[in-house]
């Protein structure tokens, strides 16, 4: 089956830094989609992603849907310390409404003690 | 408007006895969904539905069976709990297919022993 790959698996920021994540294939995705999971609670969308080479940005997020369709990254300005939770990517390979995401393993960003 | 709720919030079970989780969401939603998350695996999908009285299979729906009698709600059963089913198990609903947003509960964590 399809796999995503995401690195880091886990990262430790310090408040104000700008950290980048991403998310491989060894597919083609026709949609790229990233979620937050705070601690406890279930994922929340961030971002969605629809054509390749998009651009998109929520707030201090930006995520990219790379040319190849095979990768992702997610951006993160000037942490602050509610960002730290896990990040999952997630693609979709036809834009039908019965198909299915399938999920990266997840990025843990946390608190640089 | 409470979103997506599930039951119960925590459970142990003993190997071989069953239970059923119950999923409920007040947004009219069409499609529902249970997700089962496992560490450093992401979310894989156990079942689906994209109607009152219709279900389907997911990514791992082995020891799993689930029914959608009413469209606010999504039950997830398992009739002989092994413990491979060890896991967080999260429901979620979206108005369209797959990639409208999908608004997950908060989880349950499930202990077979």
């Amino acid at each position: 089956g399809q796999q995503l790959n995401q690195s880091p698996q886990s990262m430790f920021i310090q408040e104000g830094e700008d950290v980048s994540m991403n998310c491989t294939s060894s597919s083609i995705f026709n949609t790229w989609l990233w979620y937050k999971q705070d601690p406890g609670e279930g994922p929340v969308l961030l971002i969605a992603l629809y054509k390749a080479g998009e651009l998109t940005s929520n707030g201090r997020l930006t995520a990219q849907f790379g040319i190849t369709r095979k990768d992702s990254f997610l951006n993160i300005s000037a942490s602050i310390p509610s960002d730290v939770g896990i990040y999952f990517c997630a693609g979709q390979l036809h834009r039908a409404a019965g198909n299915k995401l399938t999920f990266g393993g997840g990025t843990r960003v946390l608190v640089k003690p | 408007n409470a979103g997506v709720t599930q039951t119960p919030k925590f459970r142990v079970l003993k190997t071989g006895q069953s239970m059923t989780l119950l999923c409920a969401q007040d947004m009219n939603h069409e499609y529902m969904y249970w997700y089962r998350q496992d560490p450093g695996m992401g979310l894989r999908l156990i079942h689906y539905s994209v109607g009152e009285g219709t279900t389907a299979k997911g990514e791992v729906p082995d020891g799993y069976n689930v029914s959608r009698l009413k469209k606010q709600n999504f039950l997830l059963g398992l009739e002989s709990a092994a413990p491979s089913q060890t896991s967080v198990y999260f429901c979620a609903s979206s108005l369209g297919g797959f990639t409208d947003t999908q608004y997950f509960g908060p989880g349950t964590r499930l202990t077979v022993l």
